[in-house]
């Protein structure tokens, strides 16, 4: 299994929409969890951070945590072609040794 | 967010040479930097921990004799890339911790393209 899982997409949706991702990590004592944006041939951007159970809102974008169930989840509101990138999701424990991440989902947004 | 910066951006190594990338935060100090590897449409491959004023912790696998890392400062790291060969190509990017247990953040720099010809 493994650690931190992620749909590969691509994930589309029409400009405007709301695109979900979404992730799963199996390791229980994670936590802090992160959502990168990474546009080809670039270095990942750091979007969102979430470290409590809840949602976190920040601009269009809202990270959602669930610990019981081992899921984070971010929603793109008013989806714009620009967001149209991979979107990495990472776990790390208390102390930070590393990040542990996915392996991504390709978000297509069409005009 | 905290700022990274990674030199040079892209660089063009002969087989068999050295090759240095530098790694600084801007606008904060990083006692721990990251380094990773990205080959084309493949995942990041984390390859060291650095921390300041320690050995760098390697991944398994990574050749710490290939892939020198020194993180003199607070602010700076570097990777060398020793007796580069063309499986050596790749994207190259560095990252810094900032903040506090249990909020810390992780924050990349622009990365280096490496070809060896």
């Amino acid at each position: 299994q493994k650690e931190v899982e992620q749909n590969s997409g691509p994930l589309s949706v029409p400009e405007g929409a709301i695109a979900s991702l979404n992730c799963t990590y199996s390791d229980r004592v994670s936590q802090s969890f992160f959502w990168y944006r990474q546009y080809s041939g670039k270095s990942p951007e750091l979007i969102m951070s979430i470290y409590s159970n809840g949602d976190k809102e920040d601009g269009r974008f809202t990270a959602q945590l669930n610990k019981a169930s081992q899921y984070v989840s971010l929603l793109i509101r008013d989806s714009q072609p620009s967001d149209s990138a991979t979107y990495l999701c990472a776990v790390t424990n208390t102390g930070f040794q590393k990040l542990v991440f996915g392996t991504g989902t390709r978000l297509l947004v069409s005009p | 967010g905290a700022v990274v910066s990674q030199h040079p951006s892209w660089v063009i190594c002969k087989s068999g040479t050295s090759v240095k990338i530098e790694c600084r935060s801007l606008d904060f100090q990083a006692t721990t930097m990251f380094w990773y590897r990205q080959f084309p449409k493949q995942s990041l491959m984390l390859m060291a921990t650095s921390n300041e004023g320690s050995k760098a912790t390697y991944e398994q696998g990574v050749e710490k004799d290939k892939f020198l890392i020194n993180h003199a400062s607070l602010t700076l790291s570097t990777l060398t890339v020793t007796s580069a060969h063309p499986e050596d190509s790749s994207f190259y990017i560095c990252s810094a911790r900032v903040g506090q247990r249990g909020t810390y953040e992780q924050y990349f720099g622009p990365g280096t393209r490496l070809t060896v010809t």
